[in-house]
């Protein structure tokens, strides 16, 4: 069985600087792919960055990185440079090789502050 | 590219009354995943398309739950005997996966908020 496991429920960061949303997973399959997505008030659910299981490096999408250590089974979403605009609710997702459904964990709410 | 669209935003009904959701996906995505989503949990899969062939069905769909997409576009959610725990939100995703890989992203629409009295 796969698990997602979203420690913090609720998350605060000043505008500009820098926050780390944890994620750890579980999985047997030896092939998986971890996901970050944001959903604002408005609901929809915003792809924000992948990491595959096998990627050399680190996955990075602008003011996104992943900070994926795969021996401790945890794929932290790193947010620099916060901005009023990323207050929203934050998901880590993962799906397996050998699956096409993709599980979520419970989310973390990031408020920015000015 | 016009996004997943859902209908309605929002839906009010009374217990035992039945309800219908669309989906309508990004146009040439084949793949079509309907979630649920509590306040305060994350998406729950509930069942998904390929084309117009249901795959997958979670064990959180019960009977009452009914998914279609007839000629593989839009899909339909429909829920018979609404009961006060079927209040979520209810999200619609489409994806064009390149063959059996992990790295399938999909596209979220804004979902429809069911709140049944």
């Amino acid at each position: 069985a796969q698990k997602i496991t979203q420690t913090q429920p609720g998350m605060f960061v000043q505008e500009k600087e820098a926050v780390t949303l944890d994620c750890t997973y579980d999985t047997s399959d030896p092939s998986y792919g971890l996901f970050w997505y944001k959903q604002p008030s408005s609901g929809e659910m915003i792809f924000l960055i992948y990491q595959g299981s096998y990627d050399q490096q680190n996955a990075t999408e602008g003011r996104y990185s992943l900070n994926f250590q795969k021996a401790r089974k945890s794929a932290n979403l790193v947010i620099s440079a916060s901005q009023l605009g990323d207050s929203a609710m934050y998901f880590c997702a993962m799906r397996g090789d050998n699956t096409d459904k993709l599980i979520f964990g419970t989310g973390t709410r990031l408020q920015v502050f000015p | 590219d016009t996004g997943v669209s859902q209908d309605p935003r929002h839906k009010i009904t009374k217990r035992g009354q039945n309800v219908t959701f669309r989906c309508d996906p990004i146009s040439e995505h084949n793949r079509l995943y309907w979630y649920r989503q509590t306040l305060g949990q994350g998406p729950e899969f509930l069942t998904y398309f390929q084309n117009e062939a249901q795959l997958e069905k979670s064990r959180l769909l019960s009977d009452r739950f009914s998914a279609e997409r007839p000629k593989g576009s839009f899909s339909t959610l429909e829920i018979q005997r609404t009961e006060q725990g079927d209040s979520a939100m209810y999200l619609c995703a489409s994806s064009s996966p390149r063959g059996r890989r992990p790295n399938e992203k999909l596209f979220f629409g804004s979902g429809t908020q069911l709140s049944v009295l």
